[in-house]
């Protein structure tokens, strides 16, 4: 099966500098990379996603970009604010009806 | 639309005994995933429904089951709980297996 891996566990910026999570992907069938936000006690949240015609997507501060080649793709987060403090979850699917792999998650933490 | 709803929000349980959790999905949405997620492990896939057949299952002990009704409304039954079951359990819906919607989680505790 899909096997993804995010890096780094824990992150601290301060506010305004930017922030990069990576993850990579073993199966190169996956075709769908969905980013999720959630905060302490929370559900996770939706905030951004890719799918594998794409080699970059933006939505305000935030960015995702992939590598099909490489197998890996990143989240970026411009002009960090307080409230960007989160966990952050990388995920990976094949087609719809195939189940989603998660990456262990990034402890975000901005600093004002 | 209204979001993805789980019932209850917090339950303590025994060792040995047996829990019902509930999900309803977001509506016209047929798919309902169900996660165990505990702290440094993420996320981990328990099980896939949609319109009430299972499609996918990750790597649980059968102690860990589901269904799912016509409604789309699904449940999660855990028998003989261990103290390893402790967890948040999240579904999450989708309209046919496609992005996610999670629920806010039933937070278990087996003492």
């Amino acid at each position: 099966g899909e096997n993804v891996e995010q890096h780094p566990s824990t992150l601290s910026v301060q506010e305004g500098d930017s922030a990069v999570i990576k993850c990579t992907y073993s199966d190169s069938a996956s075709n769908y990379f969905p980013w999720y936000k959630q905060e302490l006690g929370k559900r996770p949240q939706l905030i951004i996603d890719i799918r594998s015609n794409v080699g970059e997507k933006k939505d305000q501060r935030i960015a995702v970009t992939l590598n099909k080649t490489a197998k890996h793709f990143s989240l970026h987060i411009t002009e960090t604010q307080p409230e960007d403090s989160a966990v952050y979850f990388c995920a990976a699917s094949g087609d719809t009806g195939n189940q989603f792999y998660f990456g262990t998650g990034t402890s975000l933490t901005v600093i004002p | 639309k209204a979001g993805v709803t789980q019932t209850p929000r917090y339950l303590i349980k025994t060792r040995g005994q047996q829990v019902t959790l509930s999900c309803s999905p977001i509506s016209g949405h047929r798919s309902v995933s169900w996660y165990q997620q505990t702290p440094g492990q993420g996320l981990q896939f328990l099980f896939e429904y949609f319109s009430e057949t299972q499609r996918n299952k990750g790597n649980f002990p059968g102690r860990f089951s589901g269904r799912q009704f016509s409604n789309s409304r699904s449940e999660m039954n855990v028998s003989t709980l261990e103290l390893g079951d402790s967890a948040l359990y999240l579904c999450a819906s989708s309209y046919k297996g496609d992005t996610q919607y999670f629920g806010p989680g039933t937070r278990l505790t087996v003492l």
